[in-house]
């Protein structure tokens, strides 16, 4: 069946740092992929989407393209902040049964 | 916008209790969803209404898991006689569903279950 994998955290990063999590996916037809993010103490919130192949998702200086070769969505920032501190879940799906990975952890110091 | 509401946000209660939950979702949303999140997992999909109609059950996790929306506003989770693995948290989503297979969900903060 479908699936996600995204990478392990925690991921802990200095200020300013470049931010790549990795996330894979396994599916049969062509799914849009999100990024939802989990902010400490709140509910999860969509971050970006992209809902064909070669897409660009963006938001709040995040981005991901949706690679079919490598079947992948990597989020990527140039410069992450403390208030980016966050989980953020890769998820696969549609008309809103989506499928999402374990989440990653991200920690960013000052 | 007052965003979803779920209540309670914490429920304690011994195996082999029943326990309800709701969700209140946005009001012009046509669509709700209950996900369960394990610690160190992401949300797992259980089921789905458009309107007051529950499009899918088969992901409930057994028979002792049902959900209803009878008025395709708020909607209920029941679990029956409840398990130590049942403890987790359940998410409640809403979207306004138009066709579109990107729709974007709504998430509420929660009920976190602890079964002893």
């Amino acid at each position: 069946g479908d699936s996600v994998t995204q990478m392990e955290g925690p991921v802990t990063l200095s200020e300013e740092a470049f931010l790549t999590i990795n996330c894979t996916y396994t599916a049969t037809g062509y799914p849009s992929l999100f990024w939802y993010v989990q902010y400490p103490g709140e509910g999860l919130q969509l971050l970006l989407k992209a809902t064909k192949a070669d897409d660009k998702g963006s938001n709040k200086g995040f981005e991901a393209t949706y690679r079919k070769e490598t079947t992948s969505f990597h989020l990527e920032k140039g410069s992450v902040q403390v208030s980016d501190s966050a989980v953020y879940f890769c998820a696969l799906g549609s008309q809103g049964n989506l499928i999402f990975g374990k989440g990653t952890k991200l920690s960013v110091k000052p | 916008d007052t965003g979803v509401s779920q209540n309670p946000r914490h429920k304690i209660t011994k195996r082999g209790q029943n326990v309800t939950f709701r969700c209140d979702p946005i009001s012009e949303h046509n669509r709700l969803y209950w996900y369960r999140q394990t610690l160190g997992q992401g949300p797992e999909f259980l089921t789905y209404f458009q309107n007051e109609a529950q499009l899918e059950k088969s992901r409930l996790l057994s028979d002792r898991f049902s959900a209803e929306r009878p008025k395709g506003s708020f909607s209920t989770l029941e679990i029956q006689r409840t398990e130590q693995g049942d403890s987790a948290m359940y998410l409640c989503a809403s979207s306004t569903h138009s066709g579109a297979t990107n729709e974007k969900l709504f998430f509420g903060s929660g009920t976190q279950l602890s079964v002893l």
